[in-house]
């Protein structure tokens, strides 16, 4: 099974300030999407943002960037300007086109203070 | 509202009984995925089905069935209800098969509590 890593079990930002979420995954299938879904306490999963793994840019979908970086394979969600909306559980995940399968990270809680 | 729809939203049960969930997927997809999220094992992929064909299978119990309809709704059903299955299930769907996209959308999950 592949492995998806979030090393932060939780994190505090003031609001206004940029954070960014860590993930690394780890697969050696060449074709694979990587995603960010946010969860709010309401437990409905959100999703942010996407970036394939041949893309060159890196993805960005308003104040949500994905700091890819192949070869480190890592895919880390940037939020700037964070708002108290923001608070939340991210997770990230991988899929691989080949086998049609979703692993998802074990989530990063996130809490922006006022 | 995301568009895929899942009922009941809340669910109690006894232990060695059985459930249904729903969930319709939104217009115009085919993929209905099935995740179980629990404190314990986090977010787990159950089951996928394209256009009423199971395509992929996770980490789901034999006591666990799923089947998508005609109409694409999809059902997964739950029997022999043990505590340890008290857990989120989010249904999601895609337009894609063979070839995903990314426009995977999660409904708003049915929380299954076993007493």
């Amino acid at each position: 099974a592949q492995k998806i890593t979030q090393t932060q079990p939780g994190m505090f930002v003031q609001e206004k300030e940029a954070v960014t979420l860590d993930c690394t995954y780890d697969t050696s299938d060449p074709s694979y999407g990587l995603f960010w879904y946010k969860q709010p306490s309401s437990g409905e999963m959100i999703f942010l943002i996407y970036q394939g793994s041949y893309d060159q840019q890196n993805a960005t979908e308003g104040r949500y960037s994905l700091n890819f970086q192949k070869a480190r394979k890592s895919a880390n969600l940037v939020i700037s300007a964070s708002q108290l909306g923001d608070s939340a559980m991210y997770f990230c995940a991988t899929l691989l086109y080949n086998f049609n399968k979703f692993y998802f990270g074990s989530g990063t809680k996130l809490n922006v203070k006022p | 509202d995301s568009g895929v729809t899942q009922t009941p939203k809340h669910l109690i049960t006894a232990t060695g009984q059985r459930v249904t969930l729903r969930c319709s997927p939104r217009s115009g997809d085919l993929s209905v995925y099935w995740y179980q999220q629990s404190l314990d094992q986090g977010l787990q992929f159950l089951i996928h089905y394209y256009n009423g064909e199971e395509r992929a299978k996770g980490n789901i119990l034999e006591r666990f069935s799923a089947q998508q309809f005609p109409d694409l709704h999809s059902e997964l059903n739950l029997s022999s209800l043990e505590l340890g299955d008290s857990a989120l299930y989010f249904c999601a769907s895609s337009v894609g098969g063979d070839r995903l996209n990314y426009g995977y959308t999660f409904g708003s999950g049915t929380r299954l509590t076993v007493v």
